[in-house]
């Protein structure tokens, strides 16, 4: 596809119950990031993977919450065991990867994944 | 402790005046900054961005300031067209290997026609 898709666009669960949130990078993007917006709340980082480097988890706020990223490319992040405060739209952003084209790169967003805990 | 800061949740103009739009951070080590707007339901999309070494970056309507003494940018539209109506996040990236972007919590900017 042209751009970074996410799936599923809405996703309503309930307290203690997994979900698995899915990433389709823009083709050929070898980074890869996780981030969520909460309400009210600017973007914040969760994870990012680059190549077949291991990937920076700083970001993640518990061990509830992981992610990982299959033959490069397609990326999931499962959160377990879901608390209210996960509540938020979970984004995912890629680019074409540092030093391959030389300088900044910009980060292409995905729509994001509305996640609601009940 | 919020490292990069939009004070300003809202901002309301009239078509075709100059829209401001500012951005405080207070960590040094940033050495790139970028805006991104977001429109309802959507991701939010690149803007435009400045690099630390200067202190302006135009492209058409938009232009970025950077006051590096300051730790203060600011993002002009003009003029300002209805279409541009959408919440505008400023972003921060640190040197060296990190990739990371710190966001602000983001400005809502309505162009009223």
């Amino acid at each position: 596809g042209a751009g970074v898709s996410q799936s599923p666009s809405n996703k309503v669960t309930e307290k203690g119950k997994d979900v698995e949130l899915r990433c389709d990078p823009i083709s050929g993007h070898t980074a890869l990031y996780w981030y969520r917006q909460s309400l009210g709340q600017g973007l914040e980082f969760l994870i990012y993977f680059q190549g077949n480097s291991a990937p920076d988890k700083s970001g993640l706020p518990s061990d509830r919450f992981s992610a990982e990223r299959t033959g490069g490319s397609v990326s999931t992040l499962t959160i377990q065991r879901t608390q209210q405060e996960d509540s938020a739209v979970y984004l995912c952003a890629s680019f074409l990867g540092r030093g391959l084209a030389g300088g900044r790169e910009t980060q292409y967003f995905g729509p994001g994944t509305r996640l609601l805990v009940l | 402790d919020q490292q990069v800061k939009q004070n300003s949740p809202s901002l309301s103009v009239q078509e075709g005046r100059i829209s401001i739009l500012n951005c405080d951070y207070t960590n040094s080590m940033f050495d790139y900054f970028l805006w991104y707007k977001k429109y309802p339901a959507e991701g939010p999309t690149f803007l435009i961005s400045i690099s630390s070494i200067k202190d302006k970056n135009e492209d058409g309507r938009f232009t970025v300031f950077l006051n590096k003494s300051a730790k203060h940018l600011s993002l002009h539209i003009v003029p300002s067209q209805p279409g541009d109506s959408a919440v505008y996040f400023c972003a921060a990236r640190g040197q060296g290997g990190s990739e990371k972007l710190v966001f602000g919590k983001g400005t809502k900017l309505t162009v009223n026609p």
